[in-house]
C-alpha cells in the first residue's frame, strides 16, 4: 500500500456543485497534512494546512479523520477556475512531505 | 518580492551529460527540498537540506547530487547515472524542517534528456 493514496479521477462536476476528494495515508504517526492545488504544467500552490481535526477557508474545507487515516477536501459552489489537480501531502517529523498522485477536478459550465 | 526562483524553465540535454538545476530563495528559509514529478504522478523527494552545509537523501536520490553552501541556494545536479532523468523538477523551501512548516514551491524546471 502506498503511503499516501488519492483517487486520480478525473472528477467532472457542473459549476455550483459540491465535490469532495479523499486522501488516505498509512503512517499513523503522521503529524500534519497539506492540500496543494496544481494547474497544468505549473508548480503546486499551497491551498490549506491541516494540523488537527480540520480547517476551513471560504469554500474549501478539509477534514482529518485520524482513526480511519484519511483526510478529505470539500469544495462548495465549484467555479470553473477550481479546475486543477489537487495534491495531498503528509508531513513527518523532519518536514519531509510524502505526496499522493493527485486528484484531477474538471468543473464544467 | 520574496520567493523561490528556478532556472532555466526548460532544459534540454544529451544523454551522458551532467546538468545542474538552479534553485534560489530570498525568504530566509532554513530548509530546502528537491522533488521530481513524472506525468500523472505525485511529487517524489530527491534530496532535502535542513540547514546550510547539511543535506540528506530523499526517497529517490540515486543519480543526483546537491550542495548547500549558502542558505539561499540549493542546486541539484542530475548526473549521467540517473537512468530516467526526463521529468519536471521542483524546488521548495520552508521556514524549518518540521512537520508544522508549510513548503512553498518554485516554478520548476522541465528537463528533457535525449
Amino acid at each position: 500500500r502506498k503511503e499516501v493514496e488519492q483517487d486520480p479521477g478525473p472528477f467532472n462536476v457542473p459549476e455550483g456543485a459540491t465535490v469532495a476528494f479523499n486522501c488516505t495515508y498509512s503512517n499513523s504517526a503522521s503529524q500534519s497534512f497539506f492540500w496543494y492545488r496544481q494547474d497544468c504544467r505549473k508548480e503546486p500552490k499551497l491551498l490549506m494546512s491541516v494540523y488537527s481535526s480540520g480547517n476551513e477557508d471560504g469554500r474549501f474545507t478539509a477534514q482529518l479523520n485520524r482513526a480511519s487515516q484519511y483526510i478529505s477536501l470539500l469544495i462548495r459552489d465549484s467555479k470553473l477556475s477550481d479546475s486543477a489537480t489537487y495534491l495531498c501531502g503528509r508531513a513527518g517529523n523532519t518536514g519531509k512531505l510524502i505526496f499522493g498522485q493527485g486528484t484531477t477536478l474538471q468543473v464544467k459550465p | 518580492d520574496g520567493g523561490i526562483t528556478q532556472s532555466p524553465k526548460y532544459l534540454f540535454r544529451k544523454e551522458g551529460q551532467n546538468v545542474t538545476l538552479s534553485c534560489e530563495q530570498n525568504l530566509n528559509h532554513d530548509a530546502m527540498y528537491w522533488y521530481r514529478q513524472d506525468p500523472g504522478q505525485g511529487l517524489r523527494l530527491i534530496y532535502y537540506s535542513q540547514i546550510v552545509n547539511d543535506f540528506q537523501k530523499g526517497d529517490i536520490a540515486e543519480g543526483y547530487s546537491v550542495s548547500r553552501e549558502k542558505k539561499e541556494s540549493f542546486p541539484l545536479t542530475v548526473t549521467s547515472a540517473q537512468k530516467n532523468p526526463t521529468a519536471f523538477y521542483l524546488c521548495a523551501s520552508s521556514i524549518g524542517a518540521s512537520s508544522v512548516y508549510e513548503q512553498y514551491f518554485g516554478p520548476g524546471t522541465r528537463l528533457t534528456v535525449t
